[in-house]
């Protein structure tokens, strides 16, 4: 079965630094592997994704996040913080049987500080 | 990108009535579309997977006489809180897989459901 583990409840960060929010997961056989952001009150949007290729994802907003299959981590990342980026991010994951079902982490609550 | 529309947006009813929410998909047919449910506390859960022109997939633990859930065409599914209780006020996501891509989800904008 899969499962994704994002560790942090919150993650509170100054803006202009750097920032990462942590994400690691279980599927058997290869990971899709995602990352939503979360807005009060809204829906949910699609930040980035990996499915294979290149380790490090680039995607929305100045975000990024690095694949690392031994650690089996799907951390997300942003050179500067700002204000804005506060939201609650999840962590997403399928697998690759051909199906859409996706499951998603607890989330993190991103807090950026002016 | 793909639209996936959700409505109401927010909802407040009475103990044991019932309560409807759509989905949409506006732009692209949605053969599948997954419902998930938010908890106060920000965990999202996923509650069933809707199948167009077939009964639906139940995750474990999710009553399905008490969430009905109909995908009755290729843009439209809805779920049906039926005899809603307290314990069912929640937040209410419905999603589409982008089949074109590599699945990412579309979300709707959620709906809030209150039951008083």
């Amino acid at each position: 079965a899969q499962s994704v583990a994002q560790p942090e409840d919150q993650v509170n960060v100054a803006e202009g630094n750097p920032l990462t929010v942590k994400c690691t997961y279980s599927v058997s056989g290869n990971p899709y592997l995602f990352w939503y952001v979360q807005y009060p009150n809204r829906g949910l949007q699609f930040l980035l994704k990996y499915i294979t290729g290149d380790n490090l994802v680039k995607g929305s907003y100045g975000f990024e996040a690095e694949f690392n299959k031994s650690q089996t981590s799907f951390h997300l990342k942003k050179p500067s913080a700002l204000v804005s980026d506060s939201a609650l991010y999840f962590c997403a994951v399928r697998d690759d049987t051909g199906g859409f079902k996706t499951i998603f982490g607890a989330g993190t609550r991103l807090f950026v500080k002016a | 990108g793909a639209v996936v529309s959700q409505h109401p947006s927010w909802v407040i009813c009475k103990s044991g009535t019932s309560v409807k929410i759509e989905c949409r998909s506006l732009d692209f047919q949605a053969t599948t579309m997954f419902w998930y449910r938010q908890f106060p506390k920000q965990s999202l859960m996923l509650m069933a997977t809707s199948n167009e022109g077939s009964k639906a997939t139940y995750e474990q633990g999710v009553e399905k006489d008490k969430f009905l859930i109909n995908h009755a065409s290729l843009t439209l599914s809805t779920l049906t809180v039926t005899s809603a209780h307290p314990e069912d006020s929640s937040f209410y996501i419905c999603s589409a897989p982008d089949r074109g891509g590599t699945g990412e989800l579309f979300f709707g904008e959620g709906s809030r459901l209150t039951v008083l």
